[in-house]
């Protein structure tokens, strides 16, 4: 069975500029999560998709970070425009359903903020 | 509020002794917990979990937890530790029944000398 497929692995990029990271879940996967994890912390979810609607988007900002997952499948995080203390590695989870707490994590797209 | 505290960055443990990594969570209502490991350049992965019934859960290779309601720990341990087993820990919450967000801990280093 396939892992959940992350891209890229690695993003340095200037302040204020745009960044985007793909996420491809677990075949059949109905749930999608993105987290953001900052050196020294454990990982902080920012946004939870079941299927193509999302079902907690509570501790995203979103004045700068949007999400998509438009057919239920892949998605993606936008962060625009990106700041310094955005700097983190973002990782993709999946599960079967909602209520599945064994999520499924993907490698982390690693980002750096100059 | 829910909350989770690993009070130790760093285990260290001879290989062949038993290992013991410390959480205790913070939650209202009926706790959901459950153990991720990070491996150093891979996404975390599921150990174990907790919902309800037997107080010590046992989890993927050789790992279980012992769930304390009194004490509102669930500990992680393992009765022989390997080098292999050296990674990043991290213990993690939600309310059952409650957000599905869950709440990480910050991590705790694991080092088992050969």
């Amino acid at each position: 069975e396939a892992g959940v497929a992350q891209s890229p692995r690695y993003k340095i990029i200037e302040k204020r500029q745009s960044v985007a990271f793909w996420c491809n879940p677990i075949s059949g996967h109905a749930t999608l999560y993105w987290y953001q994890q900052i050196l020294g912390q454990g990982p902080k979810l920012l946004i939870q998709f079941q299927n193509n609607g999302v079902v907690d988007d509570s501790q995203l900002p979103k004045d700068r970070f949007s999400a998509e997952r438009l057919k239920g499948v892949d998605s993606t995080l936008k962060i625009q425009p990106a700041k310094l203390e955005d700097s983190a590695v973002y990782l993709c989870a999946s599960s079967l359903e909602t209520n599945q707490e064994t999520q499924y994590f993907g490698p982390g797209t690693r980002l750096l903020v100059l | 509020a829910q909350s989770v505290a690993q009070p130790e960055d760093q285990v260290n443990v001879a290989e062949g002794n038993p290992l013991t990594v410390k959480c205790t969570y913070s939650v209202s209502g009926n706790p959901y917990l459950f153990w991720y490991v990070q491996y150093p350049n891979r996404g975390l992965q599921f150990l174990l979990k907790y919902i309800t019934g037997d107080n010590l859960v046992k989890g993927s290779y050789g790992f279980e937890a012992e769930f304390n309601k009194s004490q509102t720990s669930f500990h992680l341990k393992k009765p022989s530790a390997l080098v292999s087993d050296s990674a990043l820990y991290f213990c993690a919450v939600r309310a059952l029944g409650g957000s599905y967000i869950p709440t990480f801990g910050r991590g705790t280093s694991l080092i088992v000398h050969p």
